[in-house]
């Protein structure tokens, strides 16, 4: 079973604070990285994906990059606000199974107003 | 657009009930999936269809059955039911063009405990 990593596990930090978190996964047979959004009471939402070593993506105050050599990306949140407060979920769908995705277990991000 | 659907919301069961949950799309998506979501454990895939009348196995699909009869509906069956099936259950869709890289739409979710 191929393990998806996310680090750390939980993060509380103060509005405006800037933060990242990682998401490790298999470097070999890579094919795509996924990051969803996941508020409570809500379903994950998309953010993005990426399929390039060394691809970033930003969507606002939040950005991501991605490391498929060392099997690695990060996502940034610049200046958190407290609608940044979510569960954020990464999946890795592989090259000879890219019809499903396996996901991590997710960084819980509080910030604190 | 109501995107994707589940019924029901919540649900209790005692040990050895049956019981079915309805996942609906109405984004002409053709793959849809069953996951479960335990605390600290993210999303584990239960099963998934790659188009009507397909399905096949995830990660953890003991003690579940799945159908799709229909493209837009995909059916998740619990036989027997046990407390270890005391979890989150969300259904999810994507579009065929290329499902490495395509989103996955889910739906509200819902929620099983099993007495």
């Amino acid at each position: 079973i191929l393990n998806v990593e996310q680090s750390p596990q939980s993060l509380h930090v103060q509005e405006g604070d800037s933060t990242n978190f990682t998401c490790s996964f298999p470097s070999s047979n890579f094919y795509a990285l996924h990051w969803y959004r996941w508020e409570t009471a809500k379903s994950p939402e998309a953010l993005f994906v990426m399929t390039l070593n060394g691809d970033e993506k930003k969507k606002g105050r939040i950005s991501a990059t991605l490391n498929t050599k060392e099997g690695y990306s990060y996502l940034y949140i610049k200046g958190s606000q407290p609608e940044d407060s979510a569960t954020y979920l990464c999946a890795f769908a592989m090259k000879t199974s890219y019809d499903k995705v396996i996901f991590g277990p997710g960084t819980s991000l509080s910030v604190i107003p | 657009n109501a995107g994707v659907t589940q019924t029901p919301k919540f649900r209790v069961l005692k040990t050895g009930q049956s019981m079915t949950l309805l996942c609906a799309q109405d984004m002409n998506h053709e793959y849809m999936y069953w996951y479960r979501q335990d605390p600290g454990m993210g999303l584990r895939l239960i099963h998934y269809s790659v188009g009507e009348g397909t399905t096949a196995k995830g990660e953890v699909p003991d003690g579940y059955n799945v159908s799709r009869l229909k493209k837009q509906n995909f059916l998740l069956g619990l036989e027997s039911a046990a407390p270890s099936q005391t979890s989150v259950y969300f259904c999810a869709s994507s579009d065929l063009a290329d499902t490495g890289t395509d989103t996955q739409y889910f739906g509200p979710g819902t929620r099983l405990t099993v007495l």
